[in-house]
């Protein structure tokens, strides 16, 4: 079976400080993941995407995610978070004909 | 090259109403899909397309509700009547499909419906 958990539907963290939205997966298929940002009233973003190749992905905005099949995580992570960060973002796992997005982690950013 | 373009961008309409959203996905982009988006019930996948052809229905929430693609270019999701209850985000989005014909899941948004059925 095919699914994505995201393990906090709130993360709040200070201006500056790392930033860690949890993902979780599990696929039948060989998994392809995504991050997706959407800021307030826009359609969603694609942030990065993990097809298989480095299992370390970096994307747009200094966020990048690690792939780790041992634990069935894709996490999603930015060292540093700025105020423009503030915005929900979903994790997607895509596997045969199913595309299966997450319930979305809002992230607040405080100054 | 442009993205997905959406239209309305917003609609009020009373309930019902009928109420025909479009979209125009990326050129060469071989999945459309719709999806509504509300805050009870965060994003919900409605229908989509492979090329051209409805391939799952099964979030459609009611006969209510009504999709077609005509052509490569161009798909509308039609409500009639139309219920308070339909007041959502309407979004559409496209993707290329992959050497076995799976999305790639890497999908393009539009910016929105924004639907407000008084």
């Amino acid at each position: 079976a095919q699914s994505v958990t995201q393990l906090d539907s709130h993360v709040s963290v200070s201006e500056g400080t790392p930033v860690l939205l949890r993902c979780n997966y599990s696929s039948s298929y060989s998994p392809s993941l995504f991050w997706y940002v959407q800021h307030p009233n826009k359609g969603l973003q694609l942030l990065l995407k993990y097809t298989s190749a480095a299992t370390l992905v970096k994307g747009i905005n200094g966020f990048e995610a690690e792939f780790k099949k041992s634990e069935t995580s894709f996490h999603l992570t930015k060292p540093s978070a700025h105020m423009s960060d503030a915005a929900e973002y979903f994790c997607v796992n895509t596997g045969g004909f199913k595309t299966i997005f997450g319930a979305g982690t809002r992230l607040f950013v405080k100054a | 090259d442009a993205g997905v373009i959406q239209s309305p961008r917003h609609e009020v309409t009373e309930m019902g109403q009928e109420v025909t959203l479009r979209c125009k996905p990326i050129s060469g982009h071989d999945y459309l899909f719709w999806y509504r988006q509300t805050m009870m019930r965060g994003l919900e996948l409605l229908i989509y397309f492979n090329n051209n052809v409805p391939i799952d229905d099964s979030g459609m929430p009611e006969d209510r509700f009504s999709a077609k693609m005509p052509n490569a270019s161009f798909s509308t999701l039609k409500i009639q009547p139309s219920e308070p209850r339909d007041s959502a985000v309407y979004f559409c989005a496209s993707s290329r499909q992959t050497l076995q014909g799976w999305s790639t899941g890497e999908l393009f948004f539009g910016e929105g419906s924004r639907l407000t059925v008084l």
